[in-house]
């Protein structure tokens, strides 16, 4: 996507280690920032979102967190499982309000 | 059956023809958006529309046209194909979009698995 940085690209991890997902942007036109999960063969899927009134946000292993002044928020799993090996997309805002564009994705791979 | 659905989910067809993928979602969200997701390269935006008879070009148009005359159906043209354009393609929806103050999720449809030969 258009000034859309994330990072690392792969990332693999033992079951029941924790991991992070980076993504970092331009434009700061919007308040919501959302991540995406897309496992092998399937359409991605919401799996949290943040709005920039916030600057954290909890659902069971998954956490959001958001630094609107370094413009970048992150992805945190903790207590990995297999079924967490998936894509992960970040979808900040950039480019323009009317657009949905994606950070390149990171693979994640979690070994048993 | 209410959602976003894409039309055909598998696709061959030959270098030169013309091929429209159908996308069609019942939530009446304004915003509607056609991704291509070859490996390595994430998804590209190829078009949106903010409604019906809005259309923008994305990142990668070049080849494709599309229409929006009714709220639900966002079809997705390729005028010539070509084997570059050989890829997953993904329609999505969404009620606001991201890059609004209050934007919201975007749906995805299944994705259309075309290759071009």
């Amino acid at each position: 996507g258009e000034n859309v940085e994330q990072h690392p690209s792969t990332l693999s991890v033992q079951e029941g280690d924790s991991a992070v997902i980076k993504c970092t942007y331009s434009d700061s036109a919007s308040n919501y920032f959302p991540w995406y999960k897309q496992e092998l063969g399937k359409r991605p899927q919401l799996i949290i979102d943040i709005r920039s009134n916030v600057g954290e946000k909890k659902d069971q292993r998954i956490a959001v967190t958001l630094n609107k002044t370094a413009k970048h928020f992150s992805l945190h799993i903790t207590e990995t499982q297999p079924e967490d090996s998936a894509v992960y997309f970040c979808a900040p805002p950039s480019g323009g309000y009317q657009k949905v564009t994606f950070g390149t994705g990171t693979k994640l791979q979690v070994i048993p | 059956d209410a959602g976003i659905t894409q039309s055909p989910r598998y696709k061959i067809t030959e270098t030169g023809r013309q091929v429209t993928l159908m996308c069609h979602q019942t939530w009446s969200h304004s915003y509607m958006f056609w991704y291509r997701q070859d490996l390595g390269h994430g998804l590209r935006l190829i078009y949106y529309s903010a409604a019906a008879d809005i259309t923008d070009k994305g990142e990668v148009p070049d080849g494709y046209v599309v229409s929006r005359s009714k709220t639900e159906n966002f079809p997705l043209t390729l005028e010539s194909a070509t084997r570059s354009q050989t890829s997953v393609y993904f329609c999505a929806s969404s009620e606001i979009s991201t890059g609004h103050k209050g934007g919201t999720e975007a749906f995805f449809g299944q994705g259309t698995r075309l290759t071009v030969v």
